[in-house]
């Protein structure tokens, strides 16, 4: 099976302009996440899609967001960029389960995004 | 919130060596996992283990719920081992995954 694959891998960005990171998940994962990792904050959790729904948000402002298609791929997008958003993004995809989400996560490679 | 709080910040020691990382955190919860992240930024999960003891090879955690802490050990430690390691919980009755500060390991050869 492949893995979670995130596009871009590095992304170059300037304050005031907006961007939209993409995730595929493992074939057959239903949930997708979202967190924020930077060397002050550590990883932070930003959302949870599953099934097209947001299920959970992060304390984070209204500038970022992010929706899930039918086939599970999802997207983050941020926008009005700050110097503060510099990160790297990770996406972690769950396995279905019947009764409640299986909390084992798989988590892609990161995009790297710089905001000068 | 709950607080995940993982000892020691920073671990050095020599290829061969044994290590013993700790996870406290401050409510009950749903599950627990031992990530680690590679220098590329690279988080691979290493356990998901809410309670007892599972191994792995080289590594094997134990979690204790009733005392509010987890538990990684890394045996005979390669350099390859080095990173940071992540503990992340989910508190019950709560969605959100909280991941600590990480410990990050150096093995020198």
């Amino acid at each position: 099976k492949a893995g979670v694959t995130q596009t871009p891998r590095y992304l170059i960005k300037t304050r005031g302009q907006q961007v939209t990171l993409s995730c595929s998940p493992i074939s057959g994962h239903r949930s997708v996440s979202w967190y924020q990792q930077t060397p002050g904050q550590g990883l932070q959790f930003l959302f949870e899609y599953f099934s097209e729904t947001q299920r959970n948000k992060g304390n984070f402002p209204g500038r970022f967001s992010g929706r899930q298609f039918s086939n599970s791929r999802s997207e983050m997008n941020v926008s009005t960029l700050e110097l503060g958003d510099s990160a790297l993004y990770l996406c972690a995809s769950s396995p279905e389960m019947v009764l409640a989400r299986t909390p084992e996560q798989f988590f892609g490679p990161g995009t790297r995004l710089t905001v000068l | 919130g709950i607080q995940v709080e993982q000892s020691p910040p920073d671990l050095i020691l020599q290829e061969g060596a044994n290590s013993t990382l700790r996870c406290n955190f401050s409510d009950s919860v749903n599950n627990l996992q031992w990530f680690h992240q590679n220098p590329w930024g690279q988080l691979i999960n290493l356990f998901y283990i809410p309670s007892g003891t599972k191994q792995n090879g080289r590594l094997s955690a134990t979690t204790v719920a009733t005392e509010r802490y987890s538990l990684l050990y890394i045996s005979s430690s390669q350099t390859t081992d080095s990173g940071v390691y992540f503990c992340a919980v989910e508190r019950s009755g709560d969605d959100k995954i909280i991941f600590g500060k990480g410990t990050r390991l150096h093995i020198l050869p």
